[in-house]
């Protein structure tokens, strides 16, 4: 029973063709996440959804957006695709944005040519 | 600024073993603090989620302890297996200062069971 679910697992994308990497999830959480992890890093919150309301971390670059149309999906699409954006990319949620448990999914490992 | 550190980056020890994994933290006011298991290529998987105000929390072979006022926790693995093999990372919630609202993660210490 896969609460959240992200799709494509894998994908590879060319340099500076834009990709959208697609989450949604069955747990009628209110808050959505995306993450950026590098190989042996830690997870780098990216920005996230409580709701509608969107909320970018700062140093978050330009070139990575994210859509949320309803309460299950939430995309995240990167403009023009650099090496160095190469990673895995995880999507998570939570019932409310006040410290409450964080739920991932598998996760989409994102290649760039 | 929260910062969160997890020595070792890797452990490994013979099947059977009980180990400690250590997680330290700079700003002692956390909110909470979640450990998660992460497999080569996977997402993080939830283990255990202590709230400020307790002190541990335990499901089976694992027990997460807490101690706010020298910033840090521990994930205690009894009787290890092979399936336990994985890198385990934890995480402090802030709901005040510069990092108020979001969760910082350690990098990890990578776990290896042998059998």
């Amino acid at each position: 029973d896969a609460m959240v679910i992200q799709n494509p697992r894998y994908q590879v994308t060319q340099f500076g063709k834009p990709v959208t990497l697609s989450c949604s999830q069955t747990l009628n959480h209110n808050v959505m996440y995306w993450y950026q992890q590098k190989s042996s890093q830690a997870p780098k919150l990216l920005f996230h959804y409580y709701d509608k309301d969107f909320n970018n971390e700062a140093d978050t670059p330009d070139n990575f957006q994210s859509r949320r149309p309803n309460t299950s999906f939430c995309f995240l699409d990167i403009r023009s695709p650099g090496l160095g954006d190469a990673a895995m990319y995880l999507c998570a949620t939570s019932r409310d944005p006040k410290g409450d448990e964080q739920y991932f999914g598998p996760g989409t490992r994102l290649t760039v040519t | 600024k929260q910062e969160v550190t997890q020595i070792p980056a890797a452990l490994s020890v013979p099947e059977g073993e009980n180990l400690v994994l250590n997680c330290s933290f700079t700003d002692s006011a956390i909110y909470n603090l979640q450990w998660f298991r992460q497999d080569p290529g996977k997402g993080l998987t939830s283990l255990l989620l202590i709230q400020s105000s307790q002190r541990e929390q335990t499901s089976g072979r694992l027990n997460a302890s807490l101690d706010k006022s020298s910033g840090r926790s521990t994930l205690y693995i009894a009787a290890s297996q092979p399936g336990d093999s994985a890198t385990y990372l934890c995480a402090a919630y802030d709901r005040r200062g510069t990092n108020a609202g979001k969760s910082t993660f350690g990098d990890g210490t990578t776990l290896t069971v042998k059998p």
